[in-house]
């Protein structure tokens, strides 16, 4: 059972745009919510997370909106650059309950000059 | 911050032997370990968890005679993929958690190591 949906499965922004990768979750004891950035051959990297006692949460380039009624939280990459070029995937997690991370299938980002 | 290795990062070998792929914690001590699957353009998928000087919890469907996991220490995990057939033949990806009460934030996750099974 698939229990974090994400969409798309790849993207191509044009460089500077916004990218906007979205997942949604069923089980509503998830309660700790990252991206992680994974390119070709590496393991992933944490890129940002959130609880849901927020809606938003920016880091430099990197914002998080969490919408906890529809069970759905997106990542927006701002002024998108070609070494944001990668694989992300969204994962969730039960802080008090088994502890593991479930991951999304993933997009693949392409950034164009 | 928190650095995790895996060796080999690439290791081919020939069906029916037996592959070792380490994960080691540079620079902390790791309660706990976690063993990940990931074939080629697709999610990561959970095998087992480890937790140091316990055995690993592994997940629905994962033999756990197939892919043998010990613990040894605070800074070493081991996956061994025994008795390795062509299906095997995936990038296998360790994270590594300094606290018993494991939160993303403190997931760390190694470099990973491609498995080919000929």
């Amino acid at each position: 059972q698939q229990q974090v949906k994400q969409s798309p499965q790849s993207l191509i922004v044009q460089k500077g745009g916004i990218s906007i990768i979205n997942c949604a979750y069923e089980n509503t004891a998830f309660d700790y919510f990252p991206w992680y950035q994974q390119f070709p051959g590496k393991g992933p990297a944490l890129l940002i997370a959130i609880r849901p006692d927020v809606s938003e949460k920016k880091e430099g380039r990197f914002t998080i909106s969490f919408n906890k009624s529809a069970k759905q939280f997106s990542l927006h990459i701002m002024d998108s650059q070609p070494g944001d070029s990668a694989t992300y995937f969204c994962a969730a997690l039960t802080s008090f309950g088994n502890e593991k991370l479930t991951f999304g299938t993933g997009t693949r980002l392409t950034i164009i000059p | 911050g928190a650095v995790v290795s895996q060796h080999p990062s690439r290791v081919i070998c020939k069906s029916g032997t037996s592959v070792k792929i380490e994960c080691r914690s540079l620079d902390f001590q790791a309660t706990t370990m976690f063993w990940y699957r990931q074939f080629p353009k697709k999610s990561l998928m959970l095998m087992a968890t480890s937790n140091e000087g316990s055995k690993a919890t592994y997940e629905q469907g994962v033999e756990k005679d197939k892919f043998l996991i010990n613990h040894a220490s605070l800074t070493l995990s081991t996956l061994t993929v025994t008795s390795a057939h062509p299906e095997d033949s995936s990038f296998y990806i360790c994270s590594a958690s300094p606290g018993a009460m494991v939160a993303a934030d403190t997931q760390y996750f190694g470099p990973g190591t491609r498995l080919t099974v000929l």
